[in-house]
Parts: C-alpha cells; sequence; structure tokens
C-alpha cells in the first residue's frame, strides 16, 4: 500500500464548480500535513497546511480526519488558474529528521 | 529573492558519464533534500541533510552521491548515469522542523541516453 493515495484524475470540471479532492495517508504517527500545487514542467509550491480543525484559504478549505487518516482540498468558484496539479504531502519525524512523502498527485482542468 | 536556485535547467548525458548537479538557497534553512520524479511515481526522496555537516540516505539513493559543501549549498552527483536516471531533479530546503513545508528549485530536466 502507498504511504500516501491520491486520486490521480484528472478531474474536468467547468469554471465556477467546487471541486473536492481527497487524500488517505497510512502511517498513524504522521505529524503534519500539506497540500501542494504543481504546475505543468514547474516545481511544486506550497498551497496551505492542513489543521485539525481545519482551514481555509480564500476559496480552498483543507480538511483533516487522524482518525480516518484522510485528508481533503475543496476548492470553490473554481478558476481557469487553478488547473494544476495537486500533491498531497504528509510530513513524519524520523530518527534521521523529518521526512515529508508526497502523494503522486491529483490532475486538475478548469474549462470555460 | 532567489530562494532555492538549481543549476543546470537542462542537462542531456551519454550512459557512463558524470555530472554534478548544483542547488543553493539563500533562505538560511538548516535542512535540505534532494527529490526525483517521474511519471506516476510521484516524487522520491534521493539523498538528505538535516543540517550543515550531516547527509543520509532516503527512499532512491542508488547511482548517487552528494555533498552538503556549506549551510547554503547541497549539491548531487552521479558517477555513472544510467537511462534509469532520466528524470526531473529538485532540490528543495526548509528550516530544521520543516513545519512550513519546503521551498523547491525549479528542477533540473536530465536525459541519459
Amino acid at each position: 500500500r502507498k504511504e500516501v493515495e491520491q486520486d490521480p484524475g484528472p478531474f474536468n470540471v467547468p469554471e465556477g464548480a467546487t471541486v473536492a479532492f481527497n487524500c488517505t495517508y497510512s502511517n498513524s504517527a504522521s505529524q503534519s500535513f500539506f497540500w501542494y500545487r504543481q504546475d505543468c514542467r514547474k516545481e511544486p509550491k506550497l498551497l496551505m497546511s492542513v489543521y485539525s480543525s481545519g482551514n481555509e484559504d480564500g476559496r480552498f478549505t483543507a480538511q483533516l480526519n487522524r482518525a480516518s487518516q484522510y485528508i481533503s482540498l475543496l476548492i470553490r468558484d473554481s478558476k481557469l488558474s487553478d488547473s494544476a496539479t495537486y500533491l498531497c504531502v504528509v510530513k513524519e519525524v524520523t530518527g534521521g529528521g523529518n521526512k515529508l512523502t508526497f502523494g503522486t498527485g491529483t490532475q486538475l482542468k478548469v474549462e470555460l | 529573492n532567489a530562494g532555492v536556485t538549481q543549476t543546470p535547467k537542462f542537462q542531456v548525458l551519454k550512459t557512463g558519464q558524470s555530472m554534478t548537479l548544483q542547488c543553493a538557497q539563500d533562505m538560511n534553512h538548516n535542512s535540505m533534500y534532494w527529490y526525483r520524479q517521474d511519471p506516476g511515481m510521484g516524487l522520491r526522496l534521493i539523498y538528505y541533510s538535516a543540517s550543515e555537516g550531516t547527509t543520509d540516505k532516503g527512499e532512491v539513493p542508488n547511482g548517487y552521491n552528494v555533498s552538503r559543501l556549506n549551510k547554503r549549498e547541497f549539491s548531487l552527483r552521479l558517477e555513472s548515469a544510467a537511462p534509469s536516471q532520466t528524470s526531473v531533479y529538485f532540490c528543495a530546503s526548509s528550516e530544521q522542523g520543516g513545519n512550513y513545508g519546503y521551498t523547491f528549485g525549479s528542477g533540473t530536466r536530465l536525459t541519459v541516453v
């Protein structure tokens, strides 16, 4: 079983739609959680951290369910510029330091 | 406001050739990382350096070596390139706890023929 699993998509949605991505992780000791955005042929960039109480940043809402080991990202009022791959990322603390494990990403295409 | 700088951006090597990928960060981060990204595989950690003077293997270290030259610089070396090392390589850095995620460089696209 992969440590971090995501539906690869693609999710094709019309502009203005609401879309949700899900992610599951296998290590219950994982400590921190993030969503990254990666545009085609570019580096990943931090979109937002995910907190236990859930958090919102404009049109983006992230949720964490530790009991189910499940993370979600909700995008409201999708824009064409939201088209990208969204990476679910989990941080663990190991003997050698921090370790980030990346999901393979979910591709979003927002269309007119 | 450079962040993480990687060189070169593109490289084509012949099988058996060697090369070093350079990475430098100007954010005073303690920790630095090298990842490779392949289609359908996601980002996989090659090596990391939790702090200056230390380096450790990641998930896929075979065929690579690293040097943490100083706090700013972390290089990745391919001693004898193989076609299986064709990939996009990303360097990243973070403050010690990594609580704010990683900052990535723009990547090096390497093709080994």
